[in-house]
């Protein structure tokens, strides 16, 4: 049983570049997040999404772009990564339908993301 | 929108010892749910808190929902070398489009 991966776990990159960061399930858990986790702001919210081809903003959207054409993978992408970006981020899913509340969500073992 | 803060952000506990974290909300949450991040590790479902003033137990952890469901607690008794790790709480509200928003955390190092 995989239940969530990342890949890569580690990425060095340079400014401009565009990055994808993967993330798969195995649980066909219907919501997908995306989070970034610096020194001092604990976890905040990218995007998510409640079900293939549904995706929403949360906290700090700009810069990425996601998609979902298939419940078990949420791709994150960087278009023109910035030093900015430089962080862990971190993948997470979790049961329940639509507007549903107090599934707990299970988290991917991150990506360590480097911007030079 | 909806923030949730968590108090300290550091915590040096001597082993043995107790301590406690806190958590408060903007707004009244529907649910609060804590989780634990060990060093270099991805955080981890701990429990989950609905009613008014619920007050739930796991060994030496316990977690509490204040009565207006806008603020929570845990406290840790007796510190062990594992409880080393960052411990976040994450409230949702329907009001928040249920998402989850996660306090900063409260990094707890132990002493031995």
């Amino acid at each position: 049983d995989a239940g969530i991966t990342q890949s890569p776990r580690y990425k060095i990159t340079e400014t401009g570049r565009q990055v994808t960061l993967m993330c798969h399930q195995t649980w066909s858990h219907s919501y997908m997040f995306w989070y970034r986790q610096d020194l001092g702001h604990g976890l905040r919210l990218i995007y998510y999404s409640a079900a293939a081809d549904i995706t929403d903003k949360g906290e700090v959207p700009d810069g990425y772009v996601v998609s979902r054409s298939k419940t078990e993978n949420f791709p994150l992408t960087l278009e023109s990564a910035t030093r900015s970006q430089t962080s862990v981020y971190f993948c997470a899913s979790r049961s329940g339908t639509s507007g549903s509340l107090g599934y707990e969500q299970f988290f991917g073992p991150g990506t360590r993301l480097t911007v030079l | 929108g909806q923030q949730v803060m968590q108090i300290p952000q550091y915590q040096h506990v001597q082993e043995g010892e107790d301590f406690t974290t806190y958590c408060n909300s903007s707004t009244t949450l529907s649910n609060i749910q804590w989780y634990k991040q060990r060093p270099g590790g991805h955080p981890v479902f701990l429990i989950q808190l609905v009613k008014s003033g619920e007050v739930k137990k796991q060994k030496r952890l316990t977690f509490q929902f204040g009565e207006a469901k806008k603020n929570s607690s845990l406290h840790i008794t007796a510190t062990q070398t594992t409880d080393v790790g960052t411990y976040f709480c994450a409230g949702q509200s329907k009001a928040a489009g249920n998402k989850l928003t996660f306090g900063g955390g409260t990094r707890v190092l132990v002493k031995p």
